[in-house]
């Protein structure tokens, strides 16, 4: 099955202990993105990456990392997690990059920072 | 920049009636392509409908439908014959080009009511 797969789907943490949630793609997609989601801001996008070893800032990357090593992973890491981060977190992918081919969400991530 | 906009925070409607939840963007581009999105408690982010811009014709899917109105930049989505599992969150979304993020509205709670 086609899918993008986010793990944990749960995650309670406390503030500036590292952390990483993973993102696997099996559809060979080049293109792959991570988004929060906050209440009445919808969806803002952290980082994406274009394909392989190319990555690049959205609009909210401060706080977080992420490498894009091989094509089916984009983990999102969380150096020193704070509170403000706290939220709900989406990985998805697609192939090519266009809009004959739209993004594919893998399920989602809770993050709580106390 | 392009902004969107979903002015209705949260909706109800009754099983079986019909719904518009409505969306505006902002944009100074020609050609680009609309996307609402649901989500229901699951939190999965599901693809309803999509709208290429040089598309006069308004996209339908089954019980969804667009009216697309690009000199007002207006993209609402209508929802005929209400379901109870049509109750979610309701992203409009608007993408340009390869590298631009998909850009979201805050979102609209739908809920239908048996």
């Amino acid at each position: 099955e086609a899918q993008v797969t986010q793990n944990p789907r749960y995650l309670i943490t406390v503030t500036g202990k590292k952390l990483t949630v993973t993102c696997s793609q099996n559809m060979n997609h080049e293109y792959m993105s991570w988004y929060r989601q906050d209440p009445g801001l919808g969806l803002r996008q952290i980082y994406y990456s274009m394909n392989v070893e190319v990555t690049d800032k959205g609009d909210v990357p401060e706080g977080y990392k992420v490498s894009r090593k091989e094509k089916r992973n984009f983990p999102l890491i969380l150096e020193s997690p704070s509170p403000n981060q706290t939220s709900l977190y989406f990985c998805a992918s697609s192939s090519p990059r266009g809009p004959n081919s739209p993004l594919h969400f893998g399920n989602g991530t809770r993050l709580t920072v106390t | 920049a392009q902004t969107v906009t979903q002015s209705q925070p949260e909706m109800s409607v009754q099983e079986a009636e019909t719904v518009t939840l409505s969306c505006t963007y902002d944009t100074s581009e020609n050609n680009y392509y609309l996307f609402w999105y649901k989500q229901p408690p699951s939190r999965q982010m599901i693809l309803v409908i999509r709208q290429e811009a040089y598309k006069q014709q308004n996209a339908t899917e089954n019980r969804f439908s667009v009216n697309f109105q690009k000199a007002a930049k207006s993209f609402s989505l209508k929802i005929s014959d209400s379901q109870l599992g049509d109750t979610a969150m309701y992203f409009c979304a608007f993408f340009f080009s390869g590298n631009t993020p998909l850009v979201f509205g805050k979102g609209t709670r739908l809920s239908v009511i048996a």
